[in-house]
């Protein structure tokens, strides 16, 4: 049974950075991408990012300045990486694993975190 | 990229059947079969549904179908019950991007 664990700070001030880590449990967590997807309060699913199995990631072109999405595989752990926060930042940020080669879903998914950027 | 484009919220009643639409572009929906539709309830994760447009997960009920046709894709979900009440996603892969929908609410009446 895949399950995904994530963690990190809920309330931010603005400039600051997120951070976010997402734990692996069952599966082969190197035959995998890894993903992460936030939903800003009362609204839809925004793709942030992704991983890949060497290390290669693609960034939604207007968050790309400001994200790092990065592996631990001796952990079964990826991570997400936010700077400059702003309020418009806030929203509920999943992790998710990517079922890809020939495919593309997200099959597993972590809980969910909720993070409020305030003053 | 713009975030594919689904009507706001559908209803039926139970029994029925309802059909929600998702419109791309021939950069995404167009282009590949790698559709998916995502379930989420209040307060949860999303849930996949149906992924390569047609195919459906081990243990997601049969009266689910997914269906694409040039840049739009389709999920019906017939002999509607209380429990499909829920917000549905779809999903396009792009080759260097992932596009969602920005949501349907179905109410079952």
């Amino acid at each position: 049974q895949v399950q995904l664990q994530q963690w990190g700070a809920g309330l931010l001030k603005p400039s600051e950075t997120l951070s976010l880590t997402c734990a692996v449990f069952g599966g082969s967590f190197s035959d995998y991408y890894w993903i992460w997807i936030r939903q800003p309060p009362g609204k839809g699913l925004e793709w942030i990012g992704e991983i890949n199995h060497s290390g290669g990631t693609y960034y939604e072109p207007s968050l790309k300045s400001r994200v790092t999405i990065s592996v631990d595989t001796s952990k079964n752990q990826f991570s997400l990486k936010l700077s400059s926060v702003t309020a418009a930042d806030t929203a509920v940020y999943y992790c998710a694993r990517v079922t890809g080669s020939g495919t593309y879903y997200f099959d597993h998914w972590g809980q969910g975190t909720l993070v409020t950027v305030s003053s | 990229q713009s975030a594919l484009t689904q009507p706001r919220s559908v209803s039926g009643s139970p029994g029925q059947s309802v059909t929600i639409s998702c419109t791309g572009s021939s950069s995404d929906v167009g282009s590949y079969k790698f559709v998916s539709w995502y379930q989420q309830h209040p307060g949860k994760a999303p849930k996949l549904i149906i992924y390569d447009v047609t195919k459906r997960p081990s243990g997601v009920p049969d009266h689910f179908s997914g269906s694409k046709s040039g840049n739009t894709a389709s999920l019906t979900i017939s002999g509607l019950q209380a429990e499909d009440e829920a917000d549905y996603y779809c999903c396009s892969y792009a080759g260097t991007y992932v596009v969602f929908g920005g949501g349907t609410k179905l109410t079952v009446l």
